[in-house]
């Protein structure tokens, strides 16, 4: 089985600082892994994925994740906070012989101007 | 925008009711996916249609049915509501029947009162 895990419900950091949010995930098979984005009265909007080619993975708007096996970890970074990141952030797993995702329980940015 | 639509975007009805969530993936995409967004659960993945069959079921109540048309798009049936079933209900698709990718819709926020 799959499963994800979010440290952290709620980060807030200031505009222009590095912008860290964490996910570890388990699975007894190699993963997928996703950042999705979910904006106030918005759907979830994919930032990037990991589907076993380079474990730096670079998304839109400025994110990154990189995939470290060793921790079982795809931490989702960004060097310079903006106002407009300000967003619930859900970190999701799936193995390429399933049929879900697994999402994490999310993680609320704020971003302090 | 994902490509994927829902409708409608807001649903308020009483309990014991029953309501129809409509779902039109991306073109191409043959594969839909439900999903269940409420503050104390999380997102839960309900059942997955591929090409019209039933692929992937998760934790979807008795209550709850859903079927994809011919045409590829799919309709979530909720019945008997109760209070505990107001939630955001999110619908996704990709283009396989593997979750390599899912792109999502707006989500219908259903109500019940």
């Amino acid at each position: 089985a799959q499963s994800v895990t979010q440290l952290g419900s709620h980060v807030s950091v200031s505009e222009g600082a590095l912008v860290l949010l964490r996910c570890n995930y388990s699975s007894s098979v190699p993963p997928y892994l996703f950042w999705y984005v979910q904006y106030p009265n918005q759907g979830l909007q994919l930032l990037l994925k990991y589907t076993s080619a380079a474990t730096l993975v670079k998304g839109i708007n400025g994110f990154e994740a990189e995939f470290k096996k060793s921790e079982t970890s795809f931490h989702l970074t960004k060097p310079s906070a903006h106002m407009s990141d300000a967003a619930e952030y859900f970190c999701a797993v799936s193995v390429v012989t399933g049929n879900q995702f697994y999402f994490g329980t999310g993680t609320s940015l704020t971003v302090i101007p | 925008d994902s490509g994927v639509t829902q409708t409608p975007k807001h649903l308020i009805t009483a309990t014991g009711q029953r309501v129809t969530l409509r779902c039109s993936p991306r073109s191409g995409d043959l594969s839909v996916y439900w999903y269940q967004q409420s503050l104390d659960q999380g997102l839960q993945f309900l059942i997955q249609y591929y090409n019209g069959e039933e692929r992937a079921k998760g934790n979807i109540l008795e209550r709850f049915s859903a079927q994809q048309f011919p045409d590829l798009h799919s309709e979530l049936n909720l019945s008997s509501l109760e209070l505990g079933d107001s939630a955001l209900y999110f619908c996704a698709s990709s283009p396989g029947d593997r979750n390599t990718e899912a792109f999502f819709g707006q989500g219908t926020r259903l109500t019940v009162v």
